[in-house]
């Protein structure tokens, strides 16, 4: 059983498009995180939830909305892509009251050509 | 289960100190150990460590693995007020669904 689950895990679509990627997860957690990796920093937080309230809203271009219909997800949507999006997004979850260890995810391959 | 433990918990000290921050760990798989700063809002990273004995510096901020002794330090010369905050630990760990334990931070103060 995948504990954190994004779909899809690889998306090629052309500028300009308009792209969703879905999060799951099944630990019961409180706290959802939505993470962009490019090749140069390790991890950068982009949004995180906590019971679907906003939390936590990093700069990000107005075209990256969030939306968490309950607390076990948490979905991307990213409008007008641009060239600068390909990347792996990583979703991930937490519960808070236990010691908040993050649990990732496989990613999602993002291209945009 | 994984463990990171920071110390201290929080720190007080005047501009112009220099502070050690201190992270040990105990993860299955170890990858690599990440410090981050943490103001008002997400953390910020700040350094990736994987390879023991290593120095990583940035300006005033230096820090270091041992992955023998599973610890690490992150040093902060000259400390300034703007270096109050939490600095957080993080160590990732594990296979294909890897995963990140923050430690509970510590807390800096620096004081005029």
């Amino acid at each position: 059983d995948t504990a954190v689950s994004q779909t899809p895990k690889y998306l090629v679509t052309q500028m300009g498009n308009d792209k969703s990627i879905k999060c799951e997860q099944n630990l019961g957690h409180d706290t959802m995180y939505w993470y962009k990796q490019d090749s140069k920093k390790f991890l950068k937080i982009m949004f995180s939830y906590n019971n679907k309230e906003l939390i936590i809203n990093e700069t990000v271009p107005n075209r990256f909305s969030p939306k968490s219909p309950d607390k076990a997800h948490l979905n991307l949507h990213i409008n007008s892509l641009e060239l600068g999006d390909s990347a792996v997004y990583f979703c991930a979850s937490s519960q808070v009251s236990s010691g908040n260890t993050i649990y990732f995810g496989e990613g999602s391959w993002l291209t945009v050509v | 289960e994984d463990k990171v433990v920071q110390s201290p918990l929080s720190l007080v000290v005047h501009e112009g100190d220099t502070v050690t921050l201190n992270c040990s760990y105990e993860v299955t798989n170890f990858r690599s150990l990440l410090w981050y700063k943490q103001e008002k809002k997400a953390p910020t990273f700040l350094f990736m460590l994987t390879s023991s004995g290593i120095e990583k510096k940035s300006g005033r901020l230096s820090s270091i693995l041992d992955k023998k002794e599973l610890f690490s330090i992150l040093n902060i010369t000259a400390t300034q007020t703007g270096d109050s905050a939490i600095y957080l630990c993080a160590v990732v760990s594990g296979g294909s669904n890897y995963k990140l334990t923050f430690g509970k931070g510590t807390l800096l103060t620096v004081n005029p």
